[in-house]
């Protein structure tokens, strides 16, 4: 069965600080690794990642993969109270391929 | 115009009762899904269709049961709530086929009283 683990469960941190947060997985059959951010409402799309080593970067965020070693890590420079959020990490179901399956996420609480 | 919608965005009603979620995506997608979110925040899969075609059907009890008239609608019918059917329900949809990133609804709080 695949297996998503992600740590922390929570941690909360200052305006401006910088933050990494971590996906391991297990999966039969890897084909990506995906993140999002989820606010109040609907998850809404991060990143996906294919290759190793290959940095993703939007803004201030950042994720890289690591296919040998089975992680992912995604950081977050000068935070802002607006990164306040879940952030949820996800790999497709080995079997179909169709659905996501997701990790508990990380809960990221930014202080002004 | 809002890619993925749901209705209704709250749901509240009384153990036994039946109700249904509908959804659209106006996205040209050919795949939709239920997702189901419990209080701790954990997303899991509970049915996916490809072009109206049945996909994924996880372990989910009968009482819940998919219905996709369209590659653009999937509603979810539940029968005989139960107290334990309480969490935020999402829709999704993704492009075409498997491996594809997936678009959200934005929700609807299920709660059983």
């Amino acid at each position: 069965e695949d297996k998503v683990v992600q740590s922390p469960l929570s941690l909360v941190v200052h305006e401006g600080d910088t933050v990494t947060l971590n996906c391991s997985y297990e999966v039969t059959n890897f084909r990506s690794l995906l993140w999002y951010k989820q606010e109040k409402k609907a998850p809404t799309f991060l990143f996906m990642l294919t290759s190793s080593g290959i940095e993703k970067k939007s803004g201030r965020l950042s994720s890289i993969l690591d296919k040998k070693e089975l992680f992912s890590i995604l950081n977050i420079t000068a935070t802002q109270t607006g990164d306040s959020a879940v952030y949820l990490c996800a790999v497709p179901d080995s079997n179909s391929g169709y659905a996501l399956n997701f990790g508990k996420g990380t809960s990221l609480l930014v202080t002004p | 115009d809002t890619a993925v919608s749901q209705t209704p965005k709250y749901l509240v009603t009384q153990m036994g009762n039946d109700k249904s979620i509908k959804c659209e995506q106006n996205l040209g997608h050919d795949t939709m899904y239920w997702y189901k979110q419990d209080s701790k925040k954990f997303l899991k899969i509970m049915f996916s269709y490809n072009n109206k075609e049945l996909i994924i059907n996880e372990t989910v009890p009968n009482r819940f049961s998919p219905k996709s008239p369209d590659k653009a609608h999937l509603n979810l019918h539940i029968n005989s709530l139960e107290l334990g059917d309480s969490a935020v329900y999402f829709c999704a949809s993704s492009r075409s086929g498997p491996f594809e990133k997936l678009f959200f609804g934005s929700g609807t709080q299920l709660s059983v009283l």
